[in-house]
């Protein structure tokens, strides 16, 4: 058990439809990554928050947003979904950026 | 542009062989970050190891034992006397200090050890 839990473990939703990926860091870590995991595109990182800040943004496409909130939990809201956007999406914390990154069990997410 | 290339897409051995796996990485920054994590079946990505740049040092612990070459390039993962629970699919990454430790991955290696 990694300590970084994500909600939920499935989601399947049609398109066009709009859904929240919620994801809670290990205790005392600060940094917060979203990554989509796909067939096609492999892991790929989309985002990084720092005690709320965003940090840096990845191959995240403007249909997707994600905040980080005081309790240090985050959200990645993904809009307008497109079949394409069908994977595994993983959360990670780190307790500073130059330090390993620890995985949630991800959310895999349908569209049908 | 950095990159991370694992060469090997499948490895298929049988229980009890030594196995290595392939990271070669692309990179500008003089301070950086490499890793690997393993994708058990189940799912999950489970942290293994982190080298700084500036540590050329082999690690062993257990059964796996690094190798990290600076002169070309590559971070290896080797697993000795292979059991079937070590198959999965293993990836390789890079952060670099200018992008704040967000993670490249390579396609990463489908492990199967056989009985």
């Amino acid at each position: 058990d990694s300590g970084v839990t994500q909600t939920p473990k499935h989601l399947i939703t049609a398109t066009g439809q709009r859904v929240t990926l919620r994801c809670s860091p290990r205790s005392g870590d600060l940094s917060v990554y979203w990554y989509q995991q796909s067939l096609d595109q492999g892991l790929q990182f989309l985002i990084h928050y720092y005690n709320g800040e965003e940090r840096a943004k990845g191959n995240i496409l403007e249909r997707f947003s994600a905040q980080q909130f005081p309790d240090l939990h985050s959200e990645l809201n993904l809009s307008s979904l497109e079949l394409g956007d069908s994977a595994l999406y993983f959360c990670a914390s780190s307790s500073s950026w130059d330090r390993e990154q620890y995985f949630g069990p991800g959310t895999r997410l349908t569209v049908t | 542009a950095q990159k991370v290339t694992q060469a090997q897409t499948e490895i298929s051995v049988v229980e009890k062989e030594d196995v290595t796996l392939d990271c070669v990485y692309e990179t500008r920054d003089t301070t950086y970050y490499l890793f690997w994590y393993k994708q058990p079946p189940s799912g999950e990505l489970v942290f293994l190891i982190r080298r700084n740049s500036f540590d050329e040092q082999n690690e062993i612990s257990g059964r796996y034992s690094w190798n990290f070459q600076k002169s070309t390039s590559s971070f290896n993962f080797t697993i000795t006397a292979s059991q079937v629970v070590d198959s999965a699919v293993y990836f390789c990454a890079l952060s670099e200090a200018r992008s704040q430790g967000n993670l490249i991955f390579g396609k990463g290696t489908k492990l199967s050890v056989k009985p």
